[in-house]
């Protein structure tokens, strides 16, 4: 059974860094590309990140470019997003998934997600 | 990039009703479409993909249909468990591999209790 579970979230700062993790189990990690999704308050979904099977591509919403970073580490099946020079608006619940091929096609499993609050 | 509209943003129905929500792209994705049902606090759960390909396990009352730009989600008999935000999301990317096209989501429909 695929298990995806966020951590990381919390209160910070405007301007401000957090990394967020996703611990996988329940499938080949390194045969899949992973995605970074978000929903702010009261709004709906946004497409945030991906990274291919192999971390060798990584593609970005325009709204978080230069700013977010998506990695993996396949050793331990984890996927990662480090957030920095973060706003007020990217306040938002931050969904990991899994990507139904290594390459990137639809989103087949997703996480519960985790809170992250921009505020001072 | 590809902009997907999604109607309507709510909905109000009864439990057994005929439910239809549609998504727009302004061009083609071909059948690259996929639904999805968000409940609070819940992980988002696949329902459909490519257009009109039911998930293992999801009920049968749930349906897709369309190509090209305009697609449907169906949902035959409303249930209680139903009652839910259903959102749309694309994903054609490959065809502009080189010059890249972002994964983008329809804005919501919300299925209430009438």
């Amino acid at each position: 059974q695929v298990q995806l579970m966020e951590s990381g979230g919390g209160v910070v700062q405007p301007g401000g860094s957090l990394r967020l993790s996703c611990a996988t189990s329940g499938f080949t990690f390194d045969f899949y590309g992973m995605h970074w999704v978000r929903q702010a308050p009261g709004k709906g979904l946004e497409w945030v990140a991906f990274i291919h099977y192999n971390t060798n591509n990584k593609y970005y919403a325009d709204s978080v470019k230069g700013r977010f970073t998506i990695s993996r580490d396949n050793s331990k099946s984890t996927l990662f997003l480090q957030m920095d020079s973060l706003r007020a608006d990217d306040t938002a619940v931050y969904y990991c998934a899994k990507d139904q091929s290594g390459y990137g096609y639809y989103l087949d499993s997703w996480g519960q997600g985790t809170l992250v609050t921009v505020s001072s | 990039d590809t902009q997907m509209t999604q109607s309507p943003s709510t909905l109000s129905a009864s439990v057994g009703d005929r439910v239809t929500i549609t998504c727009r792209a302004n061009q083609s994705i071909n059948n690259l479409l996929a639904w999805y049902q968000v409940k609070p606090g819940k992980a988002p759960n696949l329902l459909i993909y490519d257009a009109s390909s039911l998930k293992r396990g999801v009920p049968s009352r749930f349906s897709g249909s369309g190509a090209g730009t305009e697609f449907t989600l169906t949902i035959s008999s409303l249930q209680p468990d139903d009652f839910a935000t259903y959102y749309c999301l694309q994903y054609n990317t490959y065809s502009q591999y080189n010059t890249y096209s972002p994964w983008t989501f329809g804005q919501g429909t919300t299925v209430a209790i009438k």
